[in-house]
């Protein structure tokens, strides 16, 4: 059974150009979380999907942030017009119905805007 | 509104010693979860243990253990029989469990530990 999978695993992207970030969750899985890290900081929340429902994005910054989980395919953070600031690891992490405590988490994408 | 401090931002042990790593918390809910995840250089992020708020007994994992002690709100992390392998970053990290089906993170800020050979 495969882990959580990420890609791309770096990404580097010209201010003002768009990131997409790609998770896909274990088999199985129909929770999934993405969390940001900060150079020197732990993790924040971003947001919390389950299939092709927003359950709780109340870390997600107002603009130019979004997410999906599709039926089908992974999981989407999508970042229009990058800045400087959004250079940071983006971490998914996924969980299946029933073991509400345990997240597995991917490798992570490491973005760098220049 | 919840929180987790670790106060240590970086320390060191000598190979083969036992060393404490630092966490309290803060929430108002009776039932929570907490756990401790390890960050080597490489970058992924590895879960090491979790202590339920209801758990009686202190959580073990092999020379991983927890020190929970709820009343003071603490849940350090003893690692045994340090190991150079064991150098890394480690996060303790929070989750409530009255929200439902959502679990999502409440994370510290981390504590870098280095192992002396």
């Amino acid at each position: 059974n495969a882990g959580v999978m990420q890609n791309p695993r770096h990404l580097v992207r010209r201010r003002g150009q768009e990131a997409r970030l790609r998770c896909s969750p274990m088999k199985g899985h129909s929770h999934v979380y993405w969390y940001r890290q900060l150079p020197e900081e732990g993790l924040k929340f971003m947001v919390y999907l389950q299939k092709e429902n927003i359950i709780d994005e109340s870390g997600m910054p107002k603009e130019r942030f979004s997410a999906e989980f599709p039926k089908e395919g992974p999981s989407i953070l999508r970042i229009q017009q990058v800045v400087r600031g959004d250079s940071a690891a983006y971490f998914c992490a996924s969980s299946p119905p029933g073991q509400k405590d345990t997240q597995y988490f991917g490798p992570g994408t490491r973005l760098t805007v220049l | 509104a919840q929180k987790i401090t670790q106060t240590q931002p970086g320390m060191f042990v000598q190979e083969k010693e036992a060393v404490t790593l630092d966490c309290t918390y803060d929430t108002s809910d009776p039932s929570y979860g907490l756990f401790w995840y390890k960050q080597p250089s490489s970058g992924e992020m590895i879960f090491l243990i979790y202590q339920g708020s209801y758990d009686q007994q202190n959580a073990t994992e092999g020379r991983y253990s927890l020190n929970f002690q709820k009343a003071r709100k603490s849940a350090n992390l003893v690692i045994s029989a340090s190991q150079l392998g064991d150098s890394a970053m480690y996060f303790c990290a929070m989750t409530l469990s009255r929200a439902g089906n959502n679990r999502k993170l409440i994370w510290g800020l981390g504590t870098s530990l280095g192992v002396n050979p």
